[in-house]
C-alpha cells in the first residue's frame, strides 16, 4: 500500500501569503490530485495529473512534484482558501488519500 | 452540466445489508471508471471500490475491510453504479461518496451503522 504523508498538519495563512503544502509518497506514483473540502461539502477537485488545474479554479493554485514528493501551491492566500486539503494517489491499489492539512486564515 | 447523485443511506444496525445508488449524467458513463469512497466521522478519507468499464470486462477492485461483503456493481443503460454492503459493521459508519475517476463526485450519503 501506497502511504500518503501530508505536511504540515495544520496551518495558518495569512491573505497575500504564498503557501506550499506537501504529500510524499512511501513509492513513486505517476501523478497526484489534490482536493479542496470545505465544511460539510464533498471534496472538490483542484489539481489532476500532478499539475493541470481543475475547470473553474483560480489560477492562484498549482501543482508540481513526481516520484514521490508533491506539492500543492496558491500563489496568494485568500479569505475562501480556507479548508482542508487532500492529495490522492490512483496509480495503485488500494488507492491512498494523504490524511489532510487544514489551512486556516489568519 | 455533469451530475452524480448518491441515495440509499440511512441507519442500519450491525450484521444488516444496505445498497447505495448512484445516478449519474453529463458525461460518457460507459466508458467511465466508477468509484465509491467513503470519509470517516473523524474525517478520513478512504478509497472503498472501483468499477472499471465494459472494455475492461468490467473488472472490480476493493478495499482489504469491505472484500467479500460489499459489491460494487453498474447498469450502463442508467448511468449509474451501486454498492451493495452486507454483514455491515460500526466501523463502515461514514458518508458514502460516488465518484467518475478523480473529476466528478457527488454530495455523499450516509451510512450509520448502529444499534
Amino acid at each position: 500500500e501506497i502511504v500518503l504523508t501530508q505536511s504540515p498538519t495544520t496551518m495558518a495563512a495569512s491573505p497575500g501569503e504564498k503557501v506550499t503544502l506537501t504529500c510524499l509518497a512511501s513509492s513513486s506514483v505517476n501523478y497526484m490530485y489534490w482536493y479542496q473540502q470545505k465544511s460539510s461539502a464533498s471534496p472538490k477537485l483542484l489539481i489532476y495529473y500532478t499539475s493541470s488545474l481543475a475547470s473553474g479554479v483560480p489560477d492562484r493554485f498549482s501543482g508540481s512534484g513526481s516520484g514521490t514528493s508533491y506539492s500543492l501551491t496558491i500563489s496568494s492566500m485568500e479569505a475562501e482558501d480556507a479548508a482542508i486539503y487532500y492529495c490522492l494517489q490512483l496509480t495503485s491499489t488500494p488507492l491512498t488519500f494523504g490524511s489532510g492539512t487544514k489551512l486556516e486564515i489568519k | 452540466e455533469v451530475q452524480v447523485l448518491e441515495s440509499g443511506g440511512g441507519l442500519v444496525q450491525p450484521g444488516n445489508s444496505l445498497k447505495l445508488s448512484c445516478a449519474t449524467s453529463g458525461f460518457t458513463f460507459s466508458t467511465a471508471w466508477m468509484y465509491w469512497y467513503r470519509q470517516f466521522p473523524e474525517k478520513r478519507l478512504e478509497w472503498v471500490a472501483r468499477i472499471k468499464a465494459k472494455s475492461n470486462n468490467y473488472a472490480t477492485d476493493y478495499t482489504e475491510s469491505v472484500k467479500g461483503r460489499f459489491t460494487i456493481s453498474r447498469d450502463d443503460s442508467k448511468s449509474s453504479i451501486y454498492l451493495q454492503m452486507n454483514n455491515l459493521k460500526e466501523e463502515d459508519t461514514a458518508i458514502y461518496y460516488c465518484a467518475s475517476s478523480f473529476a466528478y463526485w457527488g454530495q455523499g450519503t450516509l451510512v450509520t451503522v448502529s444499534s
